[in-house]
């Protein structure tokens, strides 16, 4: 069965530069979450979107923000990159807001 | 605000055995899910079972169960014949409706050959 794809799985930048992560959802699921995991934390909530439009957001800093396009992706811009955004960032889907999430495999991003 | 918590940071059985993995939730709501997602050292999250809260019978997959007491607010996963695979941390983990999970600490689960 087709999975939730993320990329790139790593990405290494330097202090104040953009990153951007892509999520594509598994097939026919119109909902996607992003998480961020820091290391020896459990997953933290950052923003959600439903059929495109914003639905919840979390502890997402003011210098990260999200969308999701007409074919389900969504992309999670991340701008003035700090030490402190090093992490797994997740991103998760689910079909017409069902409870289940299904993850993808993770964006492992290291600020130097 | 949900809450979730497990107070086994870690856990270390020898294969084969029976172990269970606790978790406590604190919520207003009536109607929820419950879920444990598995993090191997691969760091993907695997959902291993899920729980819905107006279901009195308590969920298995194959060597994975729950035991879910909703007037107590507790759903603990016994995970039974260990594997070495199984090692793993373990999350326990809450969703009311569309809305974000919410995840425990995290028990770290070691099966000793």
């Amino acid at each position: 069965a087709a999975g939730v794809i993320q990329s790139p799985r790593h990405l290494i930048k330097e202090k104040r530069e953009t990153a951007t992560l892509k999520c594509y959802p598994i097939p026919r699921h119109d909902t996607v979450y992003w998480y961020q995991q820091g290391p020896g934390q459990d997953p933290q909530f950052l923003i959600s979107f439903y059929e495109k439009m914003q639905s919840d957001k979390g502890s997402i800093p003011d210098r990260f923000s999200a969308q999701q396009f007409s074919d389900y992706h969504s992309e999670l811009n991340m701008s003035s990159l700090e030490l402190g955004d090093s992490a797994l960032y997740f991103c998760a889907s689910s079909f017409m807001s069902r409870e289940t999430q299904y993850f993808g495999p993770g964006t492992r991003l290291l600020v130097l | 605000a949900q809450t979730v918590t497990q107070s086994q940071p870690e856990m270390s059985v020898q294969e084969a055995e029976t172990v269970t993995l606790s978790c406590t939730y604190d919520t207003s709501e009536s109607n929820y899910y419950l879920f444990w997602y598995k993090q191997p050292p691969s760091r993907q999250m695997i959902l291993v079972i899920r729980q819905e809260a107006y279901k009195q019978q308590n969920a298995t997959e194959n060597r994975f169960s729950v035991n879910f007491q909703k007037a107590a607010k507790s759903f603990s996963l016994k995970i039974s014949d260990s594997q070495l695979g199984d090692t793993a941390m373990y999350f326990c983990a809450f969703v009311q409706g569309a809305q974000k999970l919410v995840f425990g600490q995290g028990t770290r689960l070691t099966i000793n050959p």
